[in-house]
């Protein structure tokens, strides 16, 4: 069983922080690896995805991959009140059919 | 630019009713999948459609069927709805390898 772990949260910062959201993988030949943002209500909507070890920055998005440890990390700069959402993890494992598998998610609440 | 849509948005069924979601996406995809989300679960694959003229079973797919009609098209059908399959479902679609899903808006159904 592939698993996909998340500390379902909620993750409480206050706005102007960066926020932490961490991700563990059980599969140790993961292929790709993707952070999607859900509002409540809403459907997922892809922030970020990385297949390198290492940063990926976008904007005030960076994901980290470390893959000899098996977890990928999303760090929000600068939070804001608007990015209070459940930030759900997925990975891609190795084998042919290309499905990722999705974390429960991590609530985060940033407050004013 | 539509992406996927599914329709209807909102269901309410009787036990033992039957119905179809409906799911198209625009933009040449070849994959295409079925999930149901539940509180405190996470996303669940129901079945997947890795090509056109292909579907195979994902994590929870007893009391659903699928049809990928074409390319563009791929629906989910309870034959005989009951109240454990309550939820919110949402369809995905991507290009194929280690390219992210994108996700519909979600149909919200509820059975009495």
């Amino acid at each position: 069983q592939k698993e996909v772990e998340q500390n379902s949260g909620p993750l409480s910062v206050p706005e102007g922080a960066i926020a932490s959201l961490n991700c563990t993988y059980s599969d140790r030949g993961s292929q790709s690896f993707f952070w999607y943002r859900q509002y409540s209500g809403k459907s997922p909507e892809l922030i970020m995805f990385i297949y390198s070890n290492g940063d990926k920055e976008d904007g005030r998005f960076t994901a980290q991959l470390n893959k000899a440890s098996q977890y990928v990390s999303l760090l929000i700069r600068d939070s804001q009140p608007s990015d209070s959402a459940t930030y759900l993890c997925a990975v891609r494992a190795s084998g042919g059919s290309y499905i990722p598998t999705f974390g429960r998610g991590t609530s985060l609440i940033v407050h004013p | 630019n539509a992406g996927v849509t599914q329709t209807p948005k909102f269901q309410v069924l009787k036990t033992g009713q039957s119905m179809t979601l409906q799911c198209a996406q625009d933009m040449n995809h070849n994959s295409m999948y079925w999930y149901r989300q539940d509180p405190g679960m996470g996303l669940r694959l129901i079945y997947y459609s890795a090509s056109e003229g292909t579907t195979d079973k994902g994590e929870v797919p007893n009391g659903y069927n699928v049809s990928r009609l074409n390319k563009r098209e791929f629906s989910l059908r309870l034959e005989s709805a009951a109240p454990s399959q309550t939820s919110v479902y949402f369809c995905a679609s991507k290009q194929g390898g280690n390219q992210p899903q994108h996700f519909g808006d979600g149909t919200r159904l509820s059975i009495l």
